[in-house]
């Protein structure tokens, strides 16, 4: 059985950083992109970031890009998603999700973890 | 990149057939056999019901299936029943300059009266 567990979520104030952490378990971690979407409370989903099966490709929406590193460790079957910066707008739950595909490829969110708050207020 | 069109609310009784709409543009939705449809019961993460327009996975229930004519990706729930009640949202693959070439639908509301 597909297991994705995010952690690492909470309250930070703008401008802060967090780190969610994401553990994989039950399917063959180094062969799928990982990816994190985030869902605002009572908005839809928004597609955060992505990274390739090997970890050497990854890439972010513009909202998160130069603040947000996405990051895997195929040892331990985990993911990452370093958040600095922080501002209200990134408040959400975040979801880290298995691919269907590789990278590059079109996304399609297989399974996907049960989430982790972020809340961003001073 | 603007979001997919989906109506926000679609109810029905239970053993009716609803569906949900999901209109993009030539460049998306019309362009492409990649349309996804996920699941999402209140408070908990959502769930693939649909890829490449009409396909299930695996422990997908049948009264779920996808269609698509043109520019507009439709979801049929079939034989509706209480737990179908959920947020439901397309996606697709965009050939437009969308991060992941992925985008969302606003998102639709569906209510077992």
């Amino acid at each position: 059985e597909v297991q994705l567990v995010e952690s690492g979520g909470g309250l930070v104030h703008p401008g802060g950083s967090l780190r969610l952490s994401c553990a994989a378990s039950g399917f063959s971690f180094n062969s799928h992109a990982m990816h994190w979407v985030r869902q605002a409370l009572g908005k839809g989903l928004e597609y955060v970031s992505v990274i390739s099966s090997g970890g050497d490709r990854r890439d972010y929406a513009n909202s998160v890009k130069g603040r947000f590193t996405i990051s895997r460790d195929n040892f331990k079957n985990m993911v990452y998603l370093q958040m600095g910066s922080l501002r209200a707008e990134d408040m959400a739950v975040y979801y880290c999700a298995r691919g269907r595909y590789d990278y590059g490829d079109y996304v399609v969110f297989d399974d996907w973890g049960q989430g982790a708050l972020v809340t961003v207020s001073s | 990149q603007s979001a997919l069109t989906q109506p926000a609310s679609v109810s029905g009784s239970p053993r009716q057939s609803i569906t949900i709409s999901c209109t993009g543009t030539n460049s998306d939705v019309g362009g492409y056999n990649y349309v996804s449809w996920y699941q999402q019961h209140p408070g908990k993460a959502p769930k693939l019901i649909i890829y490449d327009v009409n396909k299930r996975p695996s422990g997908v229930s049948i009264r779920f299936s996808g269609s698509k004519s043109g520019t507009t990706a439709s979801l049929m729930i079939s034989g509706l029943q209480p737990d179908d009640e959920a947020d439901y949202y397309c996606s697709s693959y965009s050939g437009d300059d969308t991060f992941g070439g992925c985008l969302f639908g606003t998102g639709t509301k569906v209510t077992v009266l």
